[in-house]
């Protein structure tokens, strides 16, 4: 049973506009949420992250919003550029500190 | 730079045998996570050791897999007797403490096919 969902494996999105990824949880006690950003052939990377106890995070070109009524959190990405295109991972820590990671969305910006 | 570093890169294997992956944390880092991500999937937690506290191992998937970490540093992922189904990319990770806000810092990570 995924507790972390990501709906769409994939989003391309054109230079310069803004980029939607989603993810959906299931468990309430998730208290931070982070987003990862994977090249090919290389480990994830940190992103952005947000608490459970907020419901917007900036920082750049990167926003997260959380809306815990709806288990949901997005990642935004304005403007969008080619560098951008990777996979992005959703993934949410439990009290324990372990994270749940989603399947990812592949994100291919093009010019 | 002293990044989480993982070797080897690339390990082929027949069925049966036993194959270890190992772990080199960022340096003071005491907690270390081992995941792995099958075709198509997201990342699948492992094990997860923090300190001198005994691992979270709920993620391992069958008895044939283990881990350990020495000295609170390097960490050696061991499957036995491996399967097709464990053909997959091993990540490890590392944080510099249990809780608080950090994020985990991921290796490279080990492509594992099992013919």
């Amino acid at each position: 049973d995924q507790q972390v969902k990501q709906n769409s494996p994939s989003l391309s999105v054109q230079e310069g506009r803004i980029s939607i990824l989603n993810c959906d949880y299931t468990n309430s006690m998730f208290d931070y949420f982070l987003w990862y950003k994977k090249y090919p052939a290389e480990g994830p990377t940190f992103l952005i992250s947000i608490s459970s106890i907020k419901d917007k995070n900036e920082d750049g070109r990167f926003t997260v919003f959380l809306n815990k009524s709806a288990k949901h959190l997005s990642l935004h990405i304005v403007p969008s550029q080619p560098g951008d295109s990777a996979v992005y991972f959703c993934a949410a820590r439990e009290p324990t500190d372990k994270l749940i990671f989603g399947t990812g969305t592949r994100l291919q910006v093009f010019p | 730079g002293a990044g989480v570093s993982q070797s080897p890169s690339n390990k082929v294997t027949e069925k049966g045998k036993d194959v270890e992956l190992r772990c080199d944390p960022i340096s003071g880092h005491t907690a270390l996570y081992w995941y792995r991500q099958s075709l198509g999937q997201g990342l699948e937690f492992l094990i997860y050791f923090q300190g001198n506290s005994a691992p979270d191992k709920s993620g391992l998937p069958s008895d044939r897999f283990s881990a350990e970490r020495t000295g609170g540093s390097v960490s050696t992922l061991t499957i036995q007797r491996t399967q097709q189904e464990d053909s997959a990319v091993y990540l490890c990770a590392s944080k510099p403490s249990s809780g608080g806000l950090n994020e985990q810092f991921f290796g490279p990570g080990t492509r594992l096919t099992v013919l």
